[in-house]
């Protein structure tokens, strides 16, 4: 199975900060990389798909980058409805799996 | 614009088996372009992958579940189903059923789960 280490499991930050969220897989996914925002008590929102592709409707302050193994999430400058938790998921092999999170925080 | 609703028992008692239905509206399961999948979160905690269908039944598992999990398709209803045999308290979670959509990005193959139900929260407890 490929393992994702997601980093770091929680950040404290304030509005306007520039966030950087990194998920490192145990082995070589291309760019099957996905990003997600999930709210408390919502299901999880898709915001980078392909490791860098901005899926529609999503701010442009939020951004992907990486290929093959080590994975960047960057949002630009830190909204007060940006406060959320975020996840990485491989899609490249089966079984798929999720980074552990990372939760944003004031 | 394609929705996914879960239904089910909210309690289940331990030992007993946990079923699921996804309705998916606004789309064919029958697309060949898609897996169906479900998806669990415990709790405070994270993500948990269950396993995904494809319309011709075809499907694959997280290995720590495949012993208990039966993920099947009926197109006829444009419904997928979830059962999860002989739980315990650690399945307690919230259920999610979703889209796994296969496309072409800068010339090569991807996937991503695209649209998800709002969720279910099933309880294991006597």
């Amino acid at each position: 199975d490929i393992q994702m280490t997601q980093s770091p499991s929680s950040v404290s930050a304030s509005v306007g900060d520039r966030v950087t969220i990194t998920c490192r897989a145990s082995q070589g996914i291309y760019s099957w990389l996905a990003w997600y925002q999930q709210k408390p008590g919502q299901a999880p929102n898709l915001l980078i798909y392909a490791a860098s592709s901005l899926q529609s409707g999503v701010p442009s302050r939020f951004s992907g980058s990486g290929s093959g193994t080590d994975f960047t999430l960057t949002i630009s400058s830190l909204q007060p409805e940006d406060f959320a938790t975020y996840y990485c998921l491989q899609t490249n092999t089966f079984p798929l799996t999720f980074g552990g999170g990372t939760r944003v925080e004031i | 614009q394609l929705q996914l609703q879960e239904s089910g028992p909210g309690l289940v008692k331990p030992s007993e088996t946990l079923s699921l239905t996804c309705t998916v509206s606004g789309g064919s399961l029958s697309n060949t372009d898609y897996y169906w999948g479900w998806i669990r979160q415990p709790p405070g905690k994270g993500l948990e992958w269950i396993g995904v269908v494809y319309s011709s039944g075809n499907t694959y598992y997280s290995p720590s579940l495949q012993s208990r999990v039966t993920i099947s398709v009926d197109t006829s209803k444009n419904q997928f189903s979830l059962r999860l045999t002989s739980v315990t308290a650690a399945d307690t979670a919230i259920y999610y059923c979703a889209r796994l959509r296969y496309y072409f990005d800068r010339g090569g193959p991807n996937s991503d789960f695209d649209y998800w139900g709002q969720g279910t929260l099933v309880t294991v407890s006597s």
